[in-house]
C-alpha cells in the first residue's frame, strides 16, 4: 500500500512533442505529490509538486494533472526540448517520501 | 543556495570492509536522508534522521547503520560490505514543516 507505480520505464520524443508520465498510487493517506528531475551525473531536484485538494498544477512548460478519485496523477511537458531529457521521478508522502520506479526522457533534435 | 555534498563521488570497496559514507549540509536542516538508487527500483529510503544523534529506520535498512554527532553531517555505514551493496546511493536534507528535500550529486559505490 506505500508503493508508488511509475510508467513508463523510459521514453523517447522529438522536440516539441509532450512526454506524459504516470504514476498510481494506493495509500489514500498521501498528502503532498512532488516530480524530482534528475540529469546525468547529479542528484534529484524538486521540479514541480501539487497536493491533493488541487487537481492541475502548471508551472512553465510542466504540468502536474491530479486525479484524486483514480489514485492517480501524471506529469506534462509542453513544447519539449532536448534539455528536458533527463530522468524523471514521482513521489508521494506520507511522514516520508516514496519514490516511483523513474521514467528516463530522451527528446531528440 | 541549499547544499548537499557527498564526500566522494565513486568509492571501490571489497567484501567485509567497513565502508563510510559522508555527507554535509550547509542550510542548518533538522531532518535528513539516506537513499540507494538502483535502475528500475527507483529511490529506496535506508535511514533517515530528524535531529542530532536521532536516527529511524527507511524501508531497507538491513546491513546499514547511520551516524548524527552534528546537525550537518549525516553519515551512513556499511559495517560488512557486501556485492548487493554495489548501488548509487543519495544523501537529501530538509528544513522543517512542508519544504522540499534537497539532494547531493551521489555516491557510485562498488563492492568487489
Amino acid at each position: 500500500q506505500q508503493q508508488v507505480k511509475q510508467s513508463p520505464q523510459s521514453l523517447i520524443v522529438q522536440k516539441g512533442g509532450i512526454p506524459i508520465i504516470n504514476c498510481a498510487y494506493e495509500n489514500t493517506a498521501f498528502d503532498y505529490f512532488p516530480w524530482y528531475q534528475q540529469f546525468p551525473g547529479k542528484g534529484p531536484a524538486l521540479l514541480i509538486a501539487i497536493r491533493p485538494d488541487v487537481s492541475e498544477k502548471k508551472e512553465g512548460r510542466f504540468t502536474i494533472s491530479f486525479n484524486k478519485s483514480a489514485k492517480q496523477f501524471s506529469l506534462h511537458i509542453m513544447d519539449s526540448q532536448p534539455g528536458d531529457s533527463a530522468t524523471y521521478f514521482c513521489a508521494a508522502r506520507t511522514g516520508k517520501l516514496i519514490f516511483g520506479q523513474g521514467t528516463t526522457l530522451q527528446v531528440k533534435p | 543556495d541549499v547544499k548537499v555534498t557527498q564526500s566522494s563521488r565513486y568509492l571501490v570497496k571489497r567484501t567485509g570492509e567497513k565502508v563510510f559514507l559522508e555527507c554535509v549540509q550547509d542550510m542548518d536542516h533538522e531532518n535528513m536522508f539516506w537513499y540507494r538508487q538502483d535502475p528500475g527500483l527507483g529511490l529506496r529510503l535506508i535511514y533517515f534522521s530528524y535531529d542530532v544523534k536521532m536516527k529511524e529506520k527507511g524501508d531497507i535498512p538491513e546491513g546499514y547503520s547511520v551516524s548524527r554527532e552534528k546537525k550537518e553531517r549525516f553519515s551512513l555505514i556499511l559495517e560488512s560490505a557486501s556485492t548487493n551493496q554495489t548501488s548509487m546511493y543519495l544523501c537529501a536534507s530538509q528544513g522543517s514543516g512542508n519544504q522540499p528535500q534537497h539532494f547531493g550529486d551521489g555516491t557510485r559505490l562498488s563492492i568487489l
